[in-house]
């Protein structure tokens, strides 16, 4: 089975900290993905990547950046941590993007910036 | 992504088969049908896909249309822990077609 592992369920940082989440894969997928969820938002894509170091912005990239050093490990930093980013941050992975690849969620970290 | 419909909320007996429906009327040619599920605070779980033929896996079984236009999806013994809400997707072989994007989705409910 595949499995995404997020560092963390549950997080709580202060305005102004710079946050590191951690998502790994134990499946060799090359497309990692992080999203943000929040209710009456649904599912929002805040940065891609296709292989190591290759990153491509989502929706909304404001705030946030990304580090793919190797292809298990995809890092999503937020520079300088604000109130607006309290959210749901879900990773996901896939093998490809092509339609007939599923993505694979993370059990997701619950941020609160306080 | 074609736009998909399905009803809001649905109820099961434990142990009894639960069949969600979903809409995908504009579906072309080369897009798949997926079946996610989200159970409260926690990460979306991938079910099963398909295209055009009928599929089963360990969790459930997906029925596509001849048509294509609609499907079900089929929970054969329904558990409590099968209380989640379900996403049914369209979804191209694209490269643009990267981001998920969930609709409403449907509240599946089992009661005990």
């Amino acid at each position: 089975d595949v499995k995404v592992t997020q560092s963390s369920r549950y997080l709580v940082k202060r305005t102004g900290e710079k946050v590191f989440l951690e998502c790994v894969q134990d499946m060799d997928h090359e497309n990692m993905f992080w999203y943000r969820q929040d209710p009456g938002l649904g599912l929002r894509l805040i940065y891609f990547s296709y292989d190591v170091k290759m990153k491509e912005k989502g929706d909304i990239p404001e705030g946030y950046s990304v580090s793919r050093e190797k292809k298990e490990r995809f890092s999503l930093i937020l520079e300088s941590a604000s109130t607006n980013q309290t959210s749901m941050y879900l990773c996901a992975s896939s093998k490809t993007t092509g339609g007939g690849q599923p993505q694979h969620f993370g059990d997701g970290t619950r941020l609160s910036i306080l | 992504d074609a736009k998909t419909t399905q009803p809001p909320s649905m109820d099961c007996a434990e142990g009894r088969a639960a069949n969600l429906p979903c809409n995908h009327s504009t579906i072309s040619g080369n897009e798949y049908v997926y079946w996610y599920r989200q159970i409260h605070s926690q990460g979306p779980q991938y079910i099963i896909h398909g295209l055009k033929n009928n599929e089963t896996n360990e969790m459930a079984s997906l029925i596509i249309t001849e048509d294509r236009k609609s499907s079900t999806l089929i929970l054969p013994h329904a558990t409590l822990r099968d209380t989640a809400v379900y996403y049914c997707i369209v979804r191209g072989y694209s490269g643009s077609a990267r981001q998920l994007t969930f609709g409403s989705g449907t509240q599946l409910t089992v009661l005990p």
